[in-house]
């Protein structure tokens, strides 16, 4: 089973739809984030936490919220998609020890 | 604006010639991180840079951390048709708490 797992891995949804995109973890690290991918431009900071209660804008959150229901679960939600949100979300997460990135398998969004 | 700057974003070679790609920050890095993500998959980490000069090796590639900790490289020698796929670099800043990905270096080696 895989450490860090992301639901759905593909969403297809409609302009102004609520969408939540959950992350789950097993390896026990306090640390979580989420990234979005978009061809060309590498990973960017949505969201980070570094413990349940604490919740941190990345470079680019706007349109975009978190909540840390535990310390094994992250969830991102798009309020009201919109299209050029549509892209690859990555969930992480890390042990401050070695500061590793692990990554889920991804969720795919498609907003039309 | 782009905090790491990653070079070039693309390379295509033949089976068995060299590989390099390029960070660079225009502020100083705590650390550095290299990634691998294949074709369809999710980025996993290779290696973390700290020191400055600091040079480590895994096998065929290898791995720089300048002196003044604005930039790096990872050099693959021999490519082979498995190191396929988008190497990102990502630069640690502010005690290592963020980190700044580049835009990654997609390579692509023919047999």
């Amino acid at each position: 089973d895989a450490d860090v797992t992301q639901t759905p891995r593909n969403r297809i949804t409609k302009t102004g739809k609520r969408i939540m995109l959950e992350c789950s973890q097993t390896k026990g690290h306090d640390r979580m984030y989420w990234y979005r991918q978009d061809p060309g431009l590498g990973l960017q900071l949505i969201y980070y936490s570094f413990d349940v209660k604490d919740i941190n804008k990345g470079e680019i959150s706007d349109g975009y919220s978190v909540s840390r229901q535990a310390q094994a679960k992250f969830s991102l939600s798009l309020e009201s998609a919109i299209p050029n949100q549509t892209a690859l979300y990555f969930c992480a997460t890390s042990d401050p020890r070695n500061r590793e990135l692990f990554f889920g398998e991804g969720s795919r969004l498609t907003v039309l | 604006g782009q905090q790491v700057m990653q070079i070039p974003q693309y390379q295509h070679v033949q089976e068995g010639e060299d590989f390099t790609t390029y960070c660079n920050s225009s502020t100083t890095l705590s650390n550095i991180q290299w990634y691998k993500q294949r074709p369809g998959g999710h980025p996993v980490f290779l290696i973390q840079l700290v020191k400055s000069g600091e040079v480590k090796k895994q096998k065929r590639l290898t791995f720089q951390f300048g002196e003044a900790k604005k930039n790096s490289s990872l050099h693959i020698t021999a490519t082979q048709t498995t190191d396929v796929g988008t190497y990102f670099c990502a630069g640690g800043k502010y005690n290592f708490n963020k980190f700044y990905f580049g835009s990654g270096t997609k390579l692509n080696v023919k047999p």
